[in-house]
């Protein structure tokens, strides 16, 4: 069965720390995507990747930055967090033109 | 600048009815469209999708209409169960990118 495993469900952070968001698929796909969801905002794209080491900006990137090492790996990065960075953060894994698989989200908070 | 626009925050809806969640996009190049629902604490998942060269794809209570010349797309659920409630999120794609709405909160009373 198809997986995106996304490493913390809750995490709390202070405002300027450095935060690693870990995301890990099993399903061999290509593209890698992180969304942050915010209420009456929905679900808005931050980064996305379509192979290793490549990266595209999605909508939101400031602020974040990503890493994609290995093909089932995709991190988001927080430089310096902030409170306006306080929120849903989804990850995503689609093969090319298939339906999107996202896993089930970490709630950041800074404080 | 907000490409897919979901203009109805929330819909309350008595089981067994229909509910008809709502979407309006911007951007043209969009190719394939995608109704996704998610529920608390959970990741969103996907529920239909529609092409661009189609107008209607149905899927057991769940069918989406697709309105080209007025940028419209529509999901219908019949009958509405209490278990839809959810929110809902419509999504256009183009490319690689998929980008989403803000969302409607369905309530399916009992």
């Amino acid at each position: 069965d198809v997986k995106v495993t996304q490493s913390s469900r809750y995490l709390v952070k202070r405002t300027g720390e450095k935060v690693f968001l870990e995301c890990v698929q099993d399903m061999d796909h290509e593209n890698m995507f992180w969304y942050r969801q915010d209420p009456g905002l929905g679900l808005r794209l931050i980064y996305f990747s379509y192979d290793v080491k490549m990266k595209e900006k999605g909508d939101i990137p400031e602020g974040y930055s990503v890493s994609r090492e290995k093909k089932e790996r995709f991190s988001l990065i927080l430089e310096s967090a902030s409170t306006n960075q306080t929120s849903m953060y989804l990850c995503a894994s689609t093969q090319l033109n298939e339906k999107l698989f996202f896993g089930s989200g970490t709630q950041l908070s800074v404080l | 600048d907000q490409q897919v626009k979901q203009n109805s925050p929330s819909l309350s809806v008595q089981e067994g009815r229909i509910s008809i969640l709502n979407c309006d996009y911007t951007n043209s190049m969009f190719d394939y469209f995608l109704w996704y629902k998610k529920y608390p604490a959970e990741g969103p998942t996907f529920l239909i999708s529609i092409s661009s060269i189609k107008d209607k794809n149905e899927d057991g209570r769940f069918t989406v209409f697709l309105n080209k010349s007025a940028k419209h797309l529509s999901l219908h659920i019949v009958p509405s169960q209490p278990g839809d409630s959810a929110v809902y999120f419509c999504g256009g794609e183009y490319g690689n990118k998929l980008v989403f709405g803000a969302g409607t909160i369905l309530r399916v009373k009992s």
